[in-house]
């Protein structure tokens, strides 16, 4: 079974540029998530998904961050402008809408504002 | 109060000894908890799944679930180098928020 599929690996960017970012989930997966990761912390959920409609955006900056999920499979994740405080690593990861919830992450890409 | 709570460490432990990890989170209705492994520069990935009170074992690994304490344990028997990583403690909380824990970064000294 393929997992989850990530690009780019790595980005490297001038802040006030813009920059997008695609996830491949695991075939049959409804649940799509998008993490940041700052060096040092635990995983933030930016962006759930449940097929192609949003369960929860509440921690998404909405005035530089957008994403969907149009067919309900592989999602895009975009920052414009961006931060030099974006500099993270952006993990996908997907799950089964039902219990067990069981999540599995992409390689993840991380993300340069220079 | 946070919602997943983990001692940030590190946690130091010699090869061969138990390494005890743990979590409390803040909603009573959480249901689904979870344990994932992060090692540097890579992705988590997920080791332990548990879903009711008391114990579950696999292989090397045990978590704990105590729902009336709103903990959540995972404890590494025969601690070795190589489990070396940061361990993420995740909930499925009572809304359906999947919500992780800062990590705990466990050192496994030879």
């Amino acid at each position: 079974e393929a997992g989850v599929a990530q690009s780019p690996r790595y980005k490297i960017i001038e802040k006030r540029q813009s920059v997008a970012f695609w996830c491949n989930p695991i075939s049959g997966h409804a649940t799509l998530y998008w993490y940041q990761q700052i060096l040092g912390q635990g995983p933030k959920l930016l962006i759930q998904f449940q097929n192609n409609g949003v369960v929860d955006d509440s921690q998404l900056p909405k005035d530089r961050f957008s994403a969907e999920r149009l067919k309900g499979v592989d999602s895009t994740l975009k920052i414009q402008p961006a931060k030099l405080e974006d500099s993270a690593v952006y993990l996908c990861a997907s799950s089964l809408v039902r219990v067990p919830y069981e999540q599995y992450f992409g390689p993840g890409t991380r993300l340069t504002v220079t | 109060q946070k919602e997943v709570e983990q001692n940030s460490g590190p946690l130091s432990v010699p090869e061969g000894a138990i390494a005890s990890l743990n979590c409390t989170y803040s909603d009573r209705g959480s249901q689904s908890f979870f344990w994932y492994r992060q090692y540097s520069g890579k992705s988590p990935e997920l080791i332990m799944s548990i879903y009711s009170n008391g114990d579950k074992e696999d292989g090397r690994f045990t978590a704990q679930l105590n729902k009336a304490s709103q903990y959540v344990s995972l404890l590494i028997r025969d601690s070795q180098p190589s489990d070396s990583a940061t361990y993420l403690c995740a909930v499925v909380t009572g809304t359906y928020k999947y919500i992780f824990g800062t990590g705990t970064r466990l050192k496994v000294l030879a």
